[in-house]
């Protein structure tokens, strides 16, 4: 079962900052929050990472909160490009090379003209 | 370079027929994964390989075999095709553990 919780869809003005939640309350001390995202029929994208910073690349920024239960991914000048669905996912590290990632519905979201 | 390619785009099949799903990636990354994704449900691991020549289970192995006999290929094959396996199929492939990066996916029906 996905250990993350998102929204099922947001929308987002285009030029504006897309702020997508990610609820994480099980995560343990050693696991990562990965953001992917899909655009339609494509295969996913890797956006970004993180363990307890806060991240930021070319693509978008990651927020952890503290106590790491929540996690936030944000677009700073979302396009209509960023129309995607947004995955959030914890990285299990479980014994050995058996580290998967496990896939939730994630968030669809929307920019608008 | 090309990423990570997948081979074919669309495949049809009927029930019982075999078939092999080619990935192939050329920044000669260690690991390499299968995946597939239904409505309604996020990806799910099928087969995943950390090197050439090894293979192991993902979350849903069962119906299918996979083989890494050279390091930038990782084959994912159905022996006897049941209609539950219809799917879009995805590889990816990564340096480490961290950033994957997926193939356009391979739409398979099977009736």
């Amino acid at each position: 079962d996905a250990k993350t919780t998102q929204p099922t869809s947001m929308d987002c003005a285009e030029g504006r900052a897309a702020n997508l939640p990610c609820n994480h309350s099980t995560i343990s001390g050693n696991e990562y929050v990965y953001w992917y995202r899909q655009i339609h029929s494509q295969g996913p994208q890797y956006i970004i990472h993180g363990l307890k910073n806060n991240e930021t690349n070319e693509m978008a920024s990651l927020i952890i909160t503290e106590d790491r239960k929540s996690s936030t991914l944000i677009l700073p000048h979302a396009t209509l490009r960023d129309t995607a669905v947004y995955y959030c996912i914890v990285r299990v590290a479980n014994a050995g090379n058996n580290r998967k990632l496990i896939w939730g519905l994630g968030t669809s979201l929307a920019v608008n003209p | 370079n090309a990423g990570v390619t997948q081979t074919p785009k669309f495949r049809v099949l009927k029930t019982g027929q075999s078939m092999t799903l080619l990935c192939a990636q050329d920044m000669n990354h260690e690991y390499m994964y299968w995946y597939r994704q239904d409505p309604g449900m996020g990806l799910r691991l099928i087969h995943y390989s950390v090197g050439e020549g090894t293979t192991a289970k993902g979350e849903v192995p069962d119906g299918y075999n996979v083989s890494r006999l050279k390091k930038q290929n990782f084959l994912l094959g159905l022996e006897s095709a049941a209609p539950s396996q219809t799917s879009v199929y995805f590889c990816a492939s990564s340096y480490s553990f961290n950033e994957q990066y997926f193939g356009p996916g391979t739409r398979l029906t099977v009736t």
